[in-house]
């Protein structure tokens, strides 16, 4: 089966600039996480979706960003004036149970603000 | 709070020598315990856990760790490291509460040279 789809791998933009992550999980996993690490310190839960619903966002750091998961499919993390802080390697991960043993993550996207 | 800690940044270690990566944990209750690894490039994969039973777990290639509740401890090891295993390490943990979302360590570089 294929894996967790993250796109772009790398993504390389100015101060003030847009980005939007795209993660694709497996299909017919209904739950889906949003992680990232930041400068590298730990990889910290950012939030999770069961199909289309948000069922946590207490990791989302401030209104910059904007996850939306469009039909229960694929999910976007759009980070709108991107910061310098907000660097670092945003992690993709789905499940079809809601327990973390049952992950697969995707390879990542490494966001470089400059 | 459920967490765990990766005392060492980086572990360098020769071909064929045995290999250790720490982790110590703090949580409520008995604790479910992973470990991942991220090869370059690639996403962050599982490599094995802990949930009850024996507290020696063994993992996907050739890891094993060991869960040790006086020292709260659950090392990664390998007998006999390869160049391979060059990669970055991360130690997890699920709060009881929620076990969807995980609490990692702060990752560890592990470089095996030739």
């Amino acid at each position: 089966e294929a894996g967790v789809t993250q796109f772009p791998s790398h993504s390389v933009i100015e101060k003030g600039q847009t980005v939007t992550l795209r993660c694709d999980p497996i299909s017919g996993h209904d739950n889906l996480y949003w992680y990232r690490r930041v400068m590298g310190k730990e990889i910290k839960f950012l939030l999770h979706f069961v199909k289309e619903s948000k069922q946590d966002e207490s990791g989302m750091p401030n209104n910059r960003f904007l996850a939306e998961r469009t039909g229960g499919t694929y999910s976007t993390l759009k980070v709108q004036p991107a910061e310098l802080e907000d660097s670092g390697v945003y992690f993709c991960a789905s499940s079809a149970t809601g327990v973390s043993y049952g992950y697969t993550f995707g390879s990542g996207t490494r966001l470089t603000v400059v | 709070a459920q967490s765990v800690a990766q005392p060492e940044d980086q572990v360098n270690v020769a071909e064929g020598n045995p290999l250790t990566v720490k982790c110590t944990y703090s949580v409520s209750g008995n604790p479910y315990l992973f470990w991942y690894v991220q090869y370059p490039n690639r996403g962050l994969q599982f490599l094995l856990k802990y949930i009850t039973g024996d507290n020696l777990v063994k993992g996907s290639y050739g890891f094993e760790a060991e869960f040790n509740k006086s020292q709260t401890s659950f090392h990664l090891k390998k007998p006999s490291a390869l160049v391979s295993d060059s990669a970055l390490y991360f130690c997890a943990v699920p709060p009881p509460s929620n076990d969807y979302k995980l609490s990692f360590g702060a990752g560890t570089t592990v470089t095996v040279r030739a």
